[in-house]
């Protein structure tokens, strides 16, 4: 069965610094996607990346990058030079091609809390 | 352009009411789907529409029920309140039918409490 893991329940972080939220994840499909949303206290989620199971090139986006590692099924998340504004809970999702319902499977998530 | 817009914003009932929520996808989308957010976790899948048709659902009580209009936007019904049904309610939309490799756009959710 699919399965998400973010083992992190609660980061916290001095502004500037740079800090890693980890996601693991479980299926037996070999076609899968994995997500990344952030949740700001409003409450909507706000769609950050999108990796299919055969792309396993990492991404930046500006001060956000993404590791994407099937060896280990993890799909960490980095937000470098961090700041007040990152603050949020931070989700990670899987969906499996095959899957009937195309439903995301999400992570419990990471609240990361952001210092001055 | 407009997001996704749910309303009510918040929502205050008592056991054994029921409750209607609704959404209002970004225009031109196809698809919603509804989940369920719990303090503290993440959102649970409860269904999804696409051209007014139901696609999926997850493992909820039949006391829960939505559907979709001709223009796309959709309710979801809850009967029979229970305490534990308290939860944020969010609506995603999307332009083609979920296939899995597609963004979700969120609403801000309703917040629904049961006294």
């Amino acid at each position: 069965a699919q399965k998400v893991t973010q083992a992190q329940t609660e980061i916290s972080v001095v502004e500037k610094e740079d800090v890693t939220l980890d996601c693991v994840y479980e299926t037996r499909d070999t076609t899968y996607y994995l997500f990344w949303y952030k949740q700001p206290p409003s409450g909507e989620l706000v769609f950050l990346i999108r990796r299919n199971s055969f792309d396993e090139q990492n991404e930046i986006s500006g001060r956000y990058s993404w590791n994407f590692q099937k060896s280990t099924s993890s799909f960490n998340f980095t937000i470098t030079a961090s700041q007040v504004v990152d603050s949020a809970v931070y989700f990670c999702a899987l969906s499996e091609a095959s899957g009937s319902n195309y439903q995301l499977i999400w992570g419990a998530g990471t609240k990361l809390i952001i210092k001055p | 352009d407009a997001g996704v817009t749910q309303s009510p914003t918040h929502l205050i009932k008592t056991r054994g009411q029921h409750v209607t929520l609704r959404c209002s996808p970004i225009s031109g989308h196809k698809s919603v789907s509804w989940y369920q957010q719990v303090l503290g976790q993440g959102p649970q899948f409860i269904f999804q529409y696409y051209e007014k048709e139901e696609r999926g659902r997850g493992n909820f009580p039949d006391r829960f029920s939505a559907r979709q209009f001709p223009n796309y936007s959709s309710e979801l019904n809850v009967n029979a309140l229970l305490l534990g049904d308290s939860a944020l309610y969010l609506c995603a939309s999307s332009f083609r039918r979920q296939d899995g490799n597609q963004p979700q756009h969120f609403g801000d959710g309703t917040r629904l409490s049961i006294l």
